[in-house]
């Protein structure tokens, strides 16, 4: 089955950097790819997400690359902002009713 | 985005009830519903996929005469956690999926006493 690594675990910043999350992923079958932001309690939300037949793909300041080659998938955030602090998770999935595997979440905190 | 509701938001019972938590999707129709556990600082743990009509599938080390789900209609599936012990506390999170996209209920936190 499939299998999500993500790194890093914890990501500290400081206000107006960028950071970045990175993901592999193990099963060359899997074609879509989202990133979800969860604070704490409450929903993770999507945020963004890329599907196989695109390298990259932007909204405002997140971008998400995908290497198929490779099997990585990133996560961009620039000019980070406080409210940008949350726990941020990649997932992979490729059809039907497969469910999304997760990675184990990376912990963004966002220095004022 | 789809909406997906979830009830009780936070439920608190006693050791050896049960508690019954419904998930549903408001403004689509969603054959699959997935349900997960998240212990705090971790990630999400799926415990089962949810199809309208059918058995759930459970994933592995997931009890499913303890983990109750029923999906009798495509806008609804609860899961009924029976005989609830201390260690079943934890924050439940429900799925729907439209298309490709896969968005969340709010979550329930269960705390067993």
């Amino acid at each position: 089955g499939e299998n999500v690594e993500q790194h890093p675990s914890t990501l500290s910043v400081q206000e107006g950097d960028s950071a970045v999350i990175k993901c592999t992923y193990s099963d060359s079958a899997s074609n879509y790819f989202p990133w979800y932001k969860q604070e704490l309690g409450k929903r993770p939300q999507l945020i963004i997400d890329i599907r196989s037949n695109v390298g990259e793909k932007k909204d405002q300041r997140i971008a998400v690359t995908l290497n198929k080659t490779a099997k990585h998938f990133s996560l961009h955030i620039t000019e980070t902002q406080p409210e940008d602090s949350a726990v941020y998770f990649c997932a992979a999935f490729y059809s039907g009713n497969t469910p999304l595997v997760f990675g184990k979440g990376t912990r963004l905190s966002v220095i004022a | 985005g789809a909406v997906v509701s979830q009830h009780p938001s936070r439920v608190i019972c006693k050791s050896g009830t049960s508690v019954k938590i419904e998930c549903r999707s408001l403004d689509f129709q969603a054959t699959t519903m997935f349900w997960y556990r998240q212990f705090p600082k971790q990630s999400l743990m799926l415990m089962a996929t949810s199809n309208e009509g059918s058995k759930a599938t459970y994933e592995q080390g997931v009890e499913k005469d303890k983990f109750l789900i029923n999906h009798a209609s495509l806008t609804l599936s609860t899961l009924t956690v029976t005989s609830a012990h201390p260690e079943d506390s934890s924050f439940y999170i429900c799925s729907a999926r439209q298309d490709y996209e896969q968005y969340f209920g709010p979550g329930t936190r269960l705390t067993v006493t």
